[in-house]
């Protein structure tokens, strides 16, 4: 257990809808990462919070957006939903940047798009 | 820029046989190298980083910053080696974030 929690593990949606994946960092950490992992991209990095501040943006696209709340759990919120974006969202944490500092992941949330 | 290689995209050997996966990256500066693996879609774990040079379940890895590679090695596969490994790289500076290679799936056979 890496004590990272995801929430849901598992969603099914359809075009068109929106949805929240809900992430909570390991106790005392910090930084908050959003990455997706789908079939045929592989492992993209999304964005990065620290203490309630977006710190870098990837891949992330406009219909894409999240938020790190003062108590440093972390929402993402997926809308207009497509086809495509079926994948697996994992978030991870650290104590604060990636150098010097490991990043924990969680066990991801499943999302397929119908 | 950050980038990481990963060239092959599945590794196939047999159970005792030395085992070698690739890594190459692209950074202007001094940066963190990192093996991550994941098991059956599984959350990723960290496997080993350059900088505690470690050894784990029998993996080593030696960075190369003439040869800019970070290769994972293992001298005897195990059949439960078998897992997609990821190599991740960050910036050593400020604050950064985890850039992933593509990632190779190993699969041991018996």
């Amino acid at each position: 257990d890496s004590g990272v929690t995801q929430t849901p593990k598992h969603l099914i949606t359809a075009t068109g809808q929106r949805v929240t994946l809900r992430c909570s960092p390991r106790s005392g950490d910090l930084s908050v990462y959003w990455y997706q992992q789908s079939l045929d991209q592989g492992l993209q990095f999304l964005i990065q919070y620290y203490n309630g501040e977006e710190r870098a943006k990837g891949n992330i696209l406009e219909r894409f957006s999240a938020q790190q709340f003062p108590d440093l759990h972390s929402e993402l919120n997926l809308s207009s939903l497509e086809l495509g974006d079926s994948a697996l969202y994992f978030c991870a944490s650290s104590a604060q940047g990636a150098n010097g500092n490991t990043i924990y992941f969680g066990e991801g949330s499943w999302l397929t798009v119908v | 820029a950050q980038r990481v290689t990963q060239p092959e995209k599945l590794l196939s050997v047999f159970k005792g046989a030395p085992v070698e996966l690739k890594c190459n990256y692209s950074y202007s500066g001094s940066p963190e190298l990192f093996w991550y693996v994941q098991y059956s879609r599984q959350r990723l774990q960290l496997l080993l980083r350059h900088i505690s040079r470690e050894s784990i379940k029998g993996f080593t890895a030696d960075l190369n910053k003439g040869e800019t590679s970070f290769h994972l090695k293992k001298p005897f596969a195990q059949e439960e080696d078998s897992a997609m490994y990821y190599c991740a790289l960050s910036g050593n500076t400020g604050f950064q974030k985890l850039v992933f290679g593509t990632g190779t799936r190993l699969l041991v056979s018996p």
